[in-house]
């Protein structure tokens, strides 16, 4: 089955605790993205790769780190969690061709994050 | 940078009457527009993609429309169902980026 995963699916931190969201897809697609989703203020680009060693910022990458070294996987770090990335996180997959052409986006089933 | 708006941010109707939900952005130069549906508490199911060199998309009871021209996009529901109940959200791609609306939450009423 074509899918994007993600774990945790819920995650209760405190400030400063490093941790990490792992996202995986099988659909062998080149493009991945990181996005949280916030009351009123809808889903917001964190981070996306273009491929393999191909990662660039979002809307709001402060305070976030990704890595892609594998095509399945793309990670999001938070080094030093603090309470306004308290969020509904999601990664999503999606294939892309030459000329602009992206293909429909695929989402994981969101990781609840809360830090206290 | 894009603004995506939708309006209205929410409709209730009752089972059976067709709807339309609006979806805008401020930059034309779009690669693609994509309509999402989310259950509360769960992922984004996509429901339907539109290349910027198409005008529309169907599926089922589902049509939307594209009018980069003037930054707009249209999701029409057919004869809606309580399970239509959840909120929609279209996305503009941007080459490589992607924005989103705030979504139109839609309560179909039995």
């Amino acid at each position: 089955e074509a899918q994007v995963t993600q774990n945790p699916r819920y995650l209760i931190t405190v400030t400063g605790k490093k941790l990490t969201v792992t996202c995986s897809q099988n659909m062998n697609h080149e493009y991945m993205s990181w996005y949280r989703q916030d009351p009123g203020l809808g889903l917001r680009q964190i981070y996306y790769s273009m491929n393999v060693e191909v990662t660039d910022k979002g809307d709001v990458p402060e305070g976030y780190k990704v890595s892609r070294k594998e095509k399945r996987n793309f990670p999001l770090i938070l080094e030093s969690p603090s309470p306004n990335q308290t969020s509904l996180y999601f990664c999503a997959s999606n294939q892309a061709g030459t000329g602009g052409w992206i293909d429909e986006q695929y989402f994981g089933p969101g990781t609840r994050l809360t830090v206290t | 940078k894009q603004e995506v708006t939708q309006i209205p941010a929410a409709l209730s109707v009752p089972e059976g009457e067709n709807l339309v939900l609006n979806c805008s952005f401020t930059d034309s130069a779009i690669y693609n527009l994509q309509w999402f549906r989310q259950d509360p508490g769960k992922g984004l199911t996509s429901l339907l993609l539109i290349q910027s060199s198409q005008r529309e998309q169907t599926s089922g009871r589902l049509n939307a429309s594209l009018d980069k021209s003037s930054g707009r996009s249209t999701l029409y529901i057919a004869a809606s169902q309580p399970g239509d109940s959840a909120t929609y959200l279209c996305a503009v791609g941007n080459f490589n980026k992607f924005y989103f609306g705030s979504g139109t939450k839609l309560n179909v009423k039995p």
